[in-house]
């Protein structure tokens, strides 16, 4: 069964702090995506990755930072929280290709206080 | 700069009734319009799809109308259900995924 594994369900940091989102999926693909999730606003693309150690800005990547170490995990960092990145972060995974599915995650929601 | 528009925000239909959600693309170098669902506490998932080389297709109730032409295609759910219940996005794909702003759906029994 296709798995995305995100680490937290939900987290409470302090502006300023660094913070660590963790996905990683059992399904050997290519492509990953950090997406965040706002009432009204849909999901909208923060980074996303070919294959590990390449990156790509998505359309809102400022703030943030990723990391693909190796091929099933990627990081999504918050260098100094804000409590404007209050929010839920979905990764996804899907193999490479226009026309293949996309596998979420269930999201983790940050709040910044 | 929300390069796919969908309409409505909301939507409330009774048991039964159709239900039909709408988008607008912008960019013609998408090729690859997905639909998908998300219910409450879980991450989006994959619910139907098209190419733009055919202007319909059909899976059990979900159906999606394709109009190259005028840049827009909608989902249409015949015999909505309760449990039908969820956030819909619609969403576009040239060398990655656009999604829609979502319209979240209420089906009432």
């Amino acid at each position: 069964d296709v798995k995305v594994t995100q680490s937290s369900r939900y987290l409470v940091k302090r502006t300023g702090e660094k913070v660590f989102l963790e996905c990683v999926q059992d399904m050997d693909h290519e492509n990953m995506f950090w997406y965040r999730q706002d009432p009204g606003l849909g999901l909208r693309l923060i980074y996303f990755s070919y294959d590990v150690k390449m990156k790509e800005k998505g359309d809102i990547p400022e703030g943030y930072s990723v990391s693909r170490e190796k091929k099933e995990r990627f990081s999504l960092i918050l260098e100094s929280a804000s409590t404007n990145q209050t929010s839920m972060y979905l990764c996804a995974s899907s193999l490479g290709g226009v026309d293949t599915e996309a596998f979420f995650g269930q999201g983790t929601r940050l709040t910044v206080v | 700069q929300q390069q796919v528009k969908q309409s409505p925000q909301s939507l409330i239909v009774q048991k039964g009734g159709i239900s039909i959600i709408n988008c607008a693309y912008e960019n013609t170098a998408f090729d690859y319009f997905p639909w998908y669902q998300q219910f409450p506490g879980k991450g989006p998932a994959l619910l139907i799809a098209i190419r733009p080389d055919v202007s319909e297709k059909k899976e059990g109730r979900f159906t999606i109308s394709f109009n190259k032409s005028a840049k827009q295609f909608s989902l249409h759910i015949m015999d909505s259900q309760p449990g039908d219940s969820a956030t819909y996005f619609c969403a576009a794909s040239g060398s990655r995924l656009t999604f829609g702003e979502g319209t979240q759906l209420t089906v009432n029994p």
